[in-house]
């Protein structure tokens, strides 16, 4: 069964600028999670969806942070403009559904942007 | 709101010793418990996971007991090998709006020196 695929895995650019981080989940998971891991420390929830639908968006700075997930499988997660402070590893997972508590979450390799 | 907080790291040590790192959670309801793992240039992956009371996550020779008493999951491994040099998360799951999501402490980095 294939894991779940990110890309790009590195991302340099400027600060005020935008970039674009993709997300393709395991199949047939209705659940996907963005999460923001800052160096040291651990993953913190952005966004999550069930199908294509946001179910919790409370930490995503929405000024600056939008996502979306078409048709219920990939998603996209765009900053527009960056700062430096979104220096991060960007971290996709996903699940069968959201209603289990001890599911397991599957994490894709991440994508780390740093932000100059 | 809830949390987990986790032993500082960085832990050191020798091929073959005994590993132990502290986990300690606070929440308002029942979560389930996991530990992840994250080698080095790769994704987060699950080791192991608990989900009630005196349940005993293990794999690959780690081990955890969900304590409710002492709100506690501790990571050990009776004799640690370099291969285990990753950094370690404990995490519980928290409710959403709809259903699940992680909620992490900050990582514990292992190194297990030959």
């Amino acid at each position: 069964e294939a894991g779940v695929a990110q890309s790009p895995r590195y991302k340099i650019i400027e600060k005020r600028q935008s970039v674009a981080f993709w997300c393709n989940p395991i199949s047939g998971h209705a659940t996907l999670y963005w999460y923001q891991q800052i160096l040291g420390q651990g993953p913190k929830l952005l966004i999550q969806f069930q199908n294509n639908g946001v179910v919790d968006d409370s930490q995503l700075p929405k000024d600056r942070f939008s996502a979306e997930r078409l048709k219920g499988v990939d998603s996209t997660l765009k900053i527009q403009p960056a700062k430096l402070e979104d220096s991060a590893v960007y971290l996709c997972a996903s699940r069968v559904e959201p209603g289990r508590r001890a599911d397991t979450q599957y994490f894709g390799p991440g994508t780390r942007l740093t932000v100059l | 709101g809830d949390s987990v907080t986790q032993m500082e790291g960085p832990v050191t040590l020798s091929e073959e010793a005994f590993l132990t790192i502290n986990c300690t959670y606070t929440a308002t309801g029942y979560p389930s418990l996991f530990w992840y793992v994250q080698y080095p240039g790769e994704g987060l992956q699950l080791l192991l996971k608990a989900t009630k009371a005196d349940d005993k996550g293990s794999n690959k020779g780690f081990e955890a007991t969900y304590r409710k008493e002492t709100t506690s999951f501790h990571l050990e491994k009776g004799s640690v090998q370099v291969s285990d040099s990753a950094v370690y998360f404990c995490a519980l799951s928290d409710r959403t709006n709809s259903g699940y999501a992680l909620n992490f402490g900050k990582g514990t980095s292992l190194l297990v020196t030959p």
